[in-house]
C-alpha cells in the first residue's frame, strides 16, 4: 500500500486542454513537494507547499495543499507538449521524503 | 544540471555479483539520499546520510549498504545481486538534515542484472 496515492496513473490529453492530478494520503505531512521527471533524468522539484490550504502558482501550474495537510493537487492550464513527463508528489515525514507512484502525462499536439 | 553527480550512468552485471554506485552531492549540501526506481514500485526511499552519519532508513535490503565519507560523497554497495535488483538508482542531496527544503537529484545509475 502506497502512503501517497496519485491519480490518475496515466493521462493522455490534447494540447490546450486543462488537467488536474491528485495526491492523497491518510497521513499528515509537514510539507508536500511536486516533482517532474523526464525519461533518463532525475526528478526536478517544481514546488514545495507547507501550510494547509496553501495555493502556489508557477506560470500555468497551480498547486494546492489540503487544509489537513494530507492531500495536494496539481492543476495545469492549457497544457503544452513540453508538459509531457512523470509528475511525482512527495511528502516529508520523519526525515524521509516519501514519493507517490507518479502520474504519467502525455500531451499530444 | 542539478549539481549532483552519479557514476556510473549504466552498469550491467551478472547475478551474484557486487557493485558500487557513487554519488557526489551539490557543493554545500550535507544530506545524501538514495532511492531505487523500478517500473512496478516507483521511487522507493532506501537510506539517508547527514554529514557522515546515517539518519533515516527505508526499504533497504540487508544485501545493500551505504556510507557517506568525510568529503560528503556517498557510495551505495549492492551485493549478491538478483535479477529483481535491476532498476534506476538515484541519489539526491539537500542542505538540511530532514523536513526537506529542496532535494536535488542526480541523473541516476541504471543497473541491469543479467
Amino acid at each position: 500500500t502506497q502512503l501517497l496515492e496519485q491519480s490518475p496513473q496515466f493521462l493522455s490529453i490534447q494540447e490546450g486542454e486543462n488537467l488536474t492530478v491528485y495526491c492523497n494520503s491518510s497521513s499528515v505531512f509537514s510539507s508536500l513537494q511536486w516533482y517532474r521527471q523526464e525519461p533518463g533524468e532525475g526528478p526536478v522539484l517544481l514546488v514545495t507547499v507547507v501550510t494547509g490550504g496553501e495555493v502556489k502558482k508557477l506560470k500555468r501550474l497551480t498547486f494546492q495543499f489540503g487544509d489537513a495537510r494530507k492531500d495536494s493537487s496539481l492543476h495545469i492550464t492549457a497544457a503544452q507538449t513540453g508538459d509531457t513527463g512523470l509528475y511525482l508528489c512527495a511528502g516529508a515525514r520523519g526525515g524521509k521524503l516519501i514519493f507517490g507512484q507518479g502520474t504519467e502525462l502525455s500531451v499530444k499536439p | 544540471d542539478s549539481g549532483v553527480t552519479q557514476t556510473p550512468k549504466h552498469l550491467i552485471t551478472a547475478t551474484g555479483q557486487r557493485v558500487t554506485l557513487r554519488c557526489s552531492p551539490r557543493s554545500g549540501d550535507l544530506s545524501v539520499y538514495w532511492y531505487q526506481q523500478s517500473l512496478d514500485q516507483g521511487l522507493q526511499f532506501l537510506i539517508q546520510y547527514y554529514n557522515g552519519e546515517e539518519r533515516a532508513k527505508g526499504n533497504i535490503l540487508e544485501r545493500f549498504s551505504a556510507q557517506q565519507f568525510p568529503d560528503l560523497h556517498s557510495e551505495l554497495n549492492l551485493s549478491s545481486l538478483e535479477l529483481g535488483d535491476s532498476a534506476l538508482y538515484f541519489c539526491a542531496s539537500s542542505v538540511g538534515e530532514g523536513g526537506f527544503t529542496e532535494a536535488f537529484f542526480g541523473q541516476g545509475t541504471r543497473l541491469t542484472v543479467v
